[in-house]
C-alpha cells in the first residue's frame, strides 16, 4: 500500500469553517509535504515540514508533524470556494523519491 | 517564464503504438519525475532521473521508457507493452540538496492519454 494515506478520502464543508485533513504513513522520513491539485491539473507544493519540525504555518494552512505517531495534519482555516481540491501528503524516505498518498478530496461549499 | 512544461494535454494511442510525452524544465533542476494518477487515486512513479544520462525505474516502469540526453528535457514513452496507458501523467523535477534529500517538487499540467 501507499507509505502516505490520507483520511478522510472526502471531505465537504461550509465556506468559513476550517478543514482538517491527516495522512498516516510506515516508515521513519526525512521530510513530509502537502500538495494540492485541482480538477485536472498538476500539482501545486503548499508546504515542507522536516523530521525536525512539529508545527509550521503558511498563510490558512497550519500542519503538524508527530513522527512518534508517523502522522502528519493540514488544517485549512477560514476555507474558501477557491479552496475546492484534492490534497496530497508526499514522504521523503532519502530514497531520491517521494512517496505519495491517495489524497483527500475537498469540497467547499459556497 | 519560468516552470515546466508537458506537451500535448491530449494524446490519443492507437493500438500496437508507442506514443511520446513531452516534459521540458527551465528551472536548472537536477532530478526529474514521471507518474501516472488513475482517476480518484494517488500518484505512482514510472521513472525518474537524478543526473542527465541517467535514470531509475520507479514502482511501475512496465511499458515505459524514458531518456536523459538534456538537463531540461525527459520524455515519456508509452510503448505498445504498456496494456492500459489511459491515464494522467504527470512530469516533475526537483532540486538536488545532498544525499537522498529532496526538495519541493515542481509539477507540470500533466497529459492525458486515451486509448482509441
Amino acid at each position: 500500500s501507499q507509505q502516505g494515506e490520507e483520511d478522510p478520502q472526502a471531505l465537504s464543508i461550509q465556506e468559513g469553517e476550517n478543514a482538517t485533513m491527516n495522512c498516516s504513513y510506515k516508515t521513519s522520513i526525512n521530510n513530509l509535504q502537502w500538495y494540492r491539485q485541482n480538477s485536472g491539473r498538476g500539482l501545486v507544493h503548499l508546504i515542507l515540514i522536516r523530521s525536525n519540525e512539529r508545527e509550521k504555518h503558511s498563510g490558512r494552512l497550519r500542519v503538524t508533524l508527530d513522527t512518534s505517531k508517523k502522522s502528519s495534519s493540514l488544517l485549512i482555516t477560514a476555507s474558501r470556494a477557491a479552496d475546492t481540491a484534492s490534497y496530497f501528503c508526499a514522504t521523503d524516505k532519502g530514497t531520491y523519491k517521494y512517496i505519495f498518498g491517495t489524497g483527500t478530496r475537498l469540497k467547499v461549499l459556497a | 517564464d519560468g516552470g515546466i512544461t508537458q506537451s500535448p494535454k491530449y494524446l490519443f494511442r492507437k493500438e500496437g503504438q508507442n506514443v511520446t510525452l513531452s516534459c521540458e524544465q527551465n528551472l536548472n533542476h537536477d532530478a526529474m519525475y514521471w507518474y501516472r494518477q488513475d482517476p480518484g487515486q494517488g500518484l505512482r512513479l514510472i521513472y525518474y532521473s537524478q543526473i542527465v544520462n541517467d535514470f531509475q525505474k520507479g514502482d511501475i516502469a512496465e511499458g515505459y521508457s524514458v531518456s536523459r540526453e538534456k538537463k531540461e528535457s525527459f520524455p515519456l514513452t508509452v510503448t505498445s507493452a504498456q496494456k492500459n496507458p489511459t491515464a494522467f501523467y504527470l512530469c516533475a523535477s526537483s532540486i538536488k540538496v545532498g544525499w537522498g534529500r529532496q526538495e519541493t517538487q515542481y509539477f507540470g499540467p500533466g497529459t492525458r492519454l486515451l486509448v482509441l
